[in-house]
């Protein structure tokens, strides 16, 4: 199973908007609607964002939101803040029960 | 509320085997499964594998598979992953996470992180 493909980087100012990509097949994020988002700053543990590709746990503000187009999920974050600067990592339940991660994306705000 | 505990550090030499374990609390430990996901320096989240708390059952990632041992004692609400065979490629850290019962498919809380160094 190879990771999900991500954008290296992404940046934006403060109130802007930007969106991550996540790329995969059919076997994993185009055949199954579970696809999460998850929020790392280092040294601690990752922190769900979005899970089975639009929803929030309680306690995600609305500023993040998920989609999902064929092979392709997405990760939008609105009204960028400062503390939003982390690596962002998507994940998709795959054929054989198996899970793969992104390759991880990291949000810069200018 | 719910936490997992990882044990601490580690520092293994080639081709010598490290055992990493993730207590858990405040919830009920074989309602779960629990996953472990690992971050090489420099790397993304990688998956490895689950177990069952409740049966013992697992599922690890094909590259790990001849390699990895995941078990469970739950008596003490405590899971375990075994790593054989260390090379270079395996220093990382390596994270337990705890699958949500009611949504699954998704990873709600995370252990701390155990870094392992491979060095000779």
């Amino acid at each position: 199973q190879s990771a999900l493909t991500q954008p290296r980087s992404v940046s934006g100012s403060p109130g802007q908007t930007v969106t991550i990509s996540c790329t995969g097949t059919s076997s994993d994020v185009g055949g199954h609607n579970h696809v999460s988002w998850y929020q790392h700053h280092p040294g601690k543990g990752p922190k769900l964002m979005i899970f089975d590709v639009t929803k929030r746990p309680s306690g995600v503000p609305d500023r993040f939101s998920g989609s999902k187009s064929g092979n392709t999920a997405s990760l939008t974050i609105s009204g960028l803040q400062a503390d939003d600067e982390a690596d962002y990592y998507c994940c998709s339940f795959a054929d054989s029960h198996a899970y793969v991660f992104g390759t991880g994306t990291k949000v810069s705000v200018l | 509320q719910v936490q997992l505990a990882q044990s601490g550090a580690e520092v293994k030499k080639p081709e010598a085997s490290v055992k990493v374990s993730c207590k858990a609390s405040g919830y009920s430990f074989t309602g779960n499964y629990l996953h472990w996901v690992r971050q090489a320096p420099g790397q993304g989240l990688e998956w490895m594998g689950w177990i069952i708390p409740h049966s013992g059952g697992t599922n690890y990632a094909q590259r790990f598979q001849g390699r990895v041992t995941m078990t469970r004692d739950t008596s003490i609400s405590t899971a375990y992953m075994e790593l054989t065979g260390l090379t270079f490629d395996d220093t990382a850290v390596y994270y337990c996470a705890r699958e949500d019962s009611i949504t699954w498919k998704n990873f709600d809380y995370w252990g701390q992180g155990t870094p392992v160094t491979v060095s000779s």
